[in-house]
C-alpha cells in the first residue's frame, strides 16, 4: 500500500525557519517524481515544488523560489522541504504528493502537516 | 502562468441527480488536466486525469471531458460520499495550476 506521511509542522515566527518530511514507503520511491502542495485554512490548493526522480531537476512557486529548498534522499525513502524566511502567508497545510508515471498529476497524496507561522 | 478558473464556486445539488462543474484555461493545457477530490479535513483524491481518463477505483459515475481551455466534470447520480470540493489542475506547464475550486452541496 502506498503511503506518504509528512511531519515537522508546528508553531514558526516570522523570519524563521522549519524542515517539513515526507515519509514514503509501498512503493520504489527512487522511480518516482514527487511535489509538495499547500494548502491555507480555507483556501485552494497551491502547488509549492517538484522534484524529480534523482533530484537533478528542481522547480518552485514563485512565492516560495529563493526562501524553500525541496530535497530527497532515495535510499531513506523520504522528501524534505526546508523553509527558511517564513511569513504568515506560508501558513498551511503541507502536502507532499507522488506523480503518477507518465502522465505527470498526482496519484498519492500524504494527510499533509500543518505549518503556522506566528509570533 | 496559466490560471485555472472553475465555475461555479458552488453547486447545491439533490442526491440521485447529476452535476457538472467546469474548468477553464486562460490558454491551452492540451488533455494535460485533472480532477481532485477532497474532503473536509482530509487530503485531495485524484480523480481524473488526462481529462478524460478515471484514476484507479474512481467510479464510472465521474466523467471528464474537454480539452485545450474547456474542460468538464460530470457526476451521475451524485450520492452522499461525493458532496464535497472539486479542483481541477493543469499539468501542461510550469508552474502547475489549481482552479480556486467548486463546492458541491446537497441541496
Amino acid at each position: 500500500e502506498v503511503q506518504l506521511v509528512e511531519s515537522g509542522g508546528g508553531l514558526v515566527q516570522p523570519g524563521g525557519s522549519r524542515r517539513l518530511f515526507c515519509a514514503a514507503s509501498g512503493f520504489t520511491f527512487s522511480n518516482y517524481e514527487m511535489h509538495w502542495v499547500r494548502q491555507a485554512p480555507g483556501k485552494g490548493l497551491e502547488w509549492v515544488s517538484y522534484i524529480s526522480s534523482s533530484g537533478s531537476t528542481i522547480y518552485y512557486a514563485d512565492s516560495v523560489k529563493g526562501r524553500f529548498t525541496t530535497s530527497r534522499d532515495n535510499g531513506e525513502n523520504s522528501l524534505y522541504l526546508q523553509m527558511n524566511t517564513v511569513s504568515g502567508e506560508d501558513t498551511a497545510v503541507y502536502y507532499c504528493a507522488r506523480v503518477l508515471r507518465y502522465f505527470d498529476c498526482l496519484d498519492y497524496w500524504g494527510q499533509g502537516t500543518l505549518v503556522t507561522v506566528s509570533s | 502562468e496559466t490560471v485555472m478558473t472553475q465555475s461555479p464556486d458552488t453547486l447545491s445539488v439533490s442526491p440521485g441527480e447529476g452535476a457538472t462543474l467546469s474548468c477553464r484555461a486562460s490558454q491551452s493545457v492540451s488533455s494535460k488536466l485533472a480532477w481532485y477530490q477532497q474532503k473536509p479535513g482530509q487530503a485531495p483524491r485524484l480523480l481524473i486525469y488526462s481529462a478524460s481518463t478515471r484514476a484507479t477505483g474512481i467510479p464510472a459515475r465521474f466523467g471528464g471531458g474537454g480539452s485545450g481551455t474547456e474542460f468538464t466534470l460530470t457526476i451521475s447520480s451524485l450520492q452522499s460520499a461525493d458532496f464535497a470540493v472539486y479542483y481541477c489542475q493543469q499539468y501542461n506547464d510550469w508552474p502547475y495550476t489549481f482552479g480556486q475550486g467548486t463546492k458541491l452541496e446537497i441541496k
